[in-house]
């Protein structure tokens, strides 16, 4: 256990639809990262929070929100999904967000149907 | 902008040493990382290099030369769990980190 939790483990939608993923930190770690990896394909960046606010953009699509609770979980918001986005959706904390390693959850995997 | 370059595959024999290299074009580059990536499960970190030169861990070293944008992990007395993904990923400015495609690690017997 890294002590990044994620859920739900496995979700499966229809194209269309929304849902949110929910990550807990690890305990003192302020910083909450989001990555989507495609089959086969590296690690995307999607949004990093810190301490409650938004630090950084990656590419991350207008359909896609997140946001960072004063209890420093995160939630990851897709939404109008489309077949392109069945992927694994990481989300990793760190204690500064000043870019050290981190800590990964072990994933949700997002099937579009 | 960010670009890191590492083989797809490699196949080694257990008990073999394996180096798996890395180049990588990052502005404001502050840090290498190596992580390690079973299928469908999270990467796990291995290594991080700031400084050039070799760092041992056990079974895994990583080399840094940042004049030459390189690096390479070696994995020393490879066991079949070794198997897996390895990412080279480089840190640069604040907050980012670029991850590579990754190289897919298969250990035979």
């Amino acid at each position: 256990d890294s002590g990044v939790t994620q859920t739900p483990k496995h979700l499966i939608t229809a194209t269309g639809q929304r849902v949110t993923l929910r990550c807990s930190p690890r305990s003192g770690d302020l910083s909450v990262y989001w990555y989507q990896q495609s089959l086969d394909q590296g690690l995307q960046f999607l949004i990093q929070y810190y301490n409650g606010e938004e630090r950084a953009k990656g590419n991350i699509l207008e359909r896609f929100s997140a946001q960072q609770f004063p209890d420093l979980h995160s939630e990851l918001n897709l939404s109008s999904l489309e077949l392109g986005d069945s992927a694994l959706y990481f989300c990793a904390s760190s204690v500064d967000g000043q870019g050290g390693g981190y800590t990964f959850g072990s994933g949700t995997r997002l099937t579009v149907v | 902008g960010q670009n890191i370059d590492q083989p797809t595959e490699m196949t080694a024999t257990e008990g073999a040493i394996v180096q798996i290299n890395c180049t990588y074009q990052t502005s404001g580059f502050n840090g290498l990382f190596w992580y390690q990536q079973h299928a469908g499960e999270a990467p796990t970190f291995l290594s991080y290099n700031v400084l050039d030169g070799l760092e041992e861990k056990g079974r895994f070293s990583s080399f840094l030369s940042r004049s030459k944008g390189y690096s390479y992990l070696l994995l020393k007395e490879l066991q079949m769990k070794d198997s897996a993904s390895y990412l080279c990923v480089a840190g640069a400015g604040s907050y980012q980190l670029t991850f590579g495609k990754g190289t897919k690690l298969s250990v035979i017997p």
